[in-house]
């Protein structure tokens, strides 16, 4: 089976950067997936890593460590649109496309 | 090009009925996932689509099938409907049905409430 945790709630400021963490167990792994979700919405994807190290496409970076079951995605020069929930996903070896994903952590940005 | 759509946006049933919940995926996309979102909580997966045959399954009773047509669009059927199955259903679609298919794209949703 597979475990995902991340935080739920997380604040932080306009202009700032800010850490989502997000910890798994598996029994197989074959990627590592971020989502954006505004509440109501659909959940949009942002970033994928497979291999261990960072993926950085512009405000976003995510980081993955296998040996660890680790990996975080970064958000610089935060702004009220990036208010949303950013969800987790593992994808099993040898499961087709199934992802399993965390709770979501909710990230408000306050001015 | 379009996305992924999903019919209806939002629906209302009642305790015991029936209901089916369409999606048709991007197109030259030939795979379709479902998944459950419980409000506050992350997606879960109920089934995956390719080429008209069922690749995988999640944690969910009989009561929930589904199938894909030969133009890969597909529906979701859940009978004798319980409050807990209120939450928004997504639909999912990508060119294969594996690692190498893709990344996955999302359909807005259908808000299923049951009373």
């Amino acid at each position: 089976g597979q475990n995902i945790d991340q935080p739920t709630e997380m604040t932080a400021t306009e202009g700032a950067i800010v850490q989502i963490n997000c910890t798994y167990q598996t029994s197989g792994f074959n990627g590592l997936f971020w989502y954006q979700q505004h509440a109501g919405e659909a959940p949009t994807f942002l970033s994928y890593n497979v291999l261990d190290g960072l993926e950085e496409k512009g405000r976003f970076s995510s980081f993955l460590s296998r040996s660890k079951g680790y990996s975080y995605l970064l958000l610089k020069e935060l702004q009220m649109k990036d208010s949303a929930s950013y969800l987790c996903a593992v994808r099993g070896y040898n499961a087709g496309n199934m992802l399993t994903f965390g709770g979501g952590t909710r990230l408000m940005v306050k001015p | 090009d379009a996305g992924v759509t999903q019919s209806p946006t939002h629906l209302i049933k009642t305790r015991g009925q029936h209901v089916t919940l369409r999606c048709s995926p991007i197109s030259g996309h030939k795979s379709v996932s479902w998944y459950q979102q419980v409000l506050g909580q992350g997606p879960q997966f109920i089934f995956q689509y390719y080429e008209k045959e069922e690749r995988g399954r999640g944690n969910f009773p009989d009561r929930f099938s589904a199938r894909q047509f030969p133009n890969y669009s597909s529906e979701l059927n859940v009978n004798a409907l319980l409050l807990g199955d209120s939450a928004l259903y997504l639909c999912a679609s990508s060119f294969g049905p594996d690692a190498q298919g893709g990344e996955q794209y999302f359909g807005p949703g259908t808000r299923l409430t049951v009373t």
